[in-house]
């Protein structure tokens, strides 16, 4: 079955320390996003990628860190920097094109420790 | 900026009954899409139903419409025949041909009572 695989589902990260958050798809698509969700908000864009080797910041990249070398994968680094990192992640893909559908994994809840 | 708001925070509806969802957008684009997403407690984002602005005709998903309303910029979803399944966070959300990517309002929770 074709989709969007995220892992884990929870995540710890003690203060000072990085995290990667995985995001994998297997619909072939070219498009991917990493969006942000907190208690009460809508999810706010982090960083996207439309095609491989290629990203660009959203609203909030600021603490965040991504890459893009394979077409399937668009993992997600939470630095050190970011203070406030307790939310819940999601990650979407889309095919190429200005207005296509984004499709979403499952998400990563993320804690500090 | 492009803006979408969601002006209830929770609505309340009895199954079999039928509910409607409210969502307003600030836009100055001429071509745009409207997506409205339902989120349940396992928190996965699912696509409900889509609308092209460019398209006068609302769109329609089985139990789900729109009412599409360009001129005053309002989009609300319309659920027919509610269902204990369909309680949920509902999630209005654009896109723009300038953009990449989608802005999100805040949401509205969905109850549904026997």
């Amino acid at each position: 079955d074709g989709g969007i695989t995220q892992s884990p589902k929870y995540l710890f990260r003690k203060e000072g320390q990085n995290v990667t958050l995985s995001c994998e798809q297997n619909l072939n698509h070219d498009a991917m996003y990493w969006y942000r969700q907190d208690p009460g908000q809508g999810l706010r864009l982090i960083y996207y990628s439309q095609i491989v080797n290629d990203f660009q910041k959203g609203d909030i990249a600021e603490g965040y860190s991504v890459s893009r070398e394979k077409k399937e994968s668009f993992p997600l680094t939470v630095t050190s920097a970011q203070k406030n990192p307790t939310a819940f992640y999601l990650c979407a893909s889309s095919i190429y094109g200005q207005f296509e559908t984004q499709y979403f994994g499952p998400g990563t809840r993320l804690l500090v420790l | 900026a492009q803006t979408v708001t969601q002006s209830q925070p929770e609505m309340s509806v009895q199954e079999a009954e039928t509910v409607t969802l409210s969502c307003t957008y600030d836009t100055s684009e001429s071509d745009y899409y409207l997506f409205w997403y339902k989120q349940p407690p396992s928190r996965q984002m699912i696509l409900v139903i889509r609308q092209e602005a460019y398209k006068q005709q609302n769109a329609t998903e089985n139990r789900f419409s729109v009412n599409f309303q360009k001129a005053a910029k309002s989009f609300s979803l319309k659920i027919s025949d509610s269902q204990l399944g369909d309680a949920a966070m509902y999630f209005c959300a654009s896109l723009y041909s300038g953009y990449s990517t989608l802005t999100f309002g805040k949401g509205t929770m969905l109850l549904v009572s026997p």
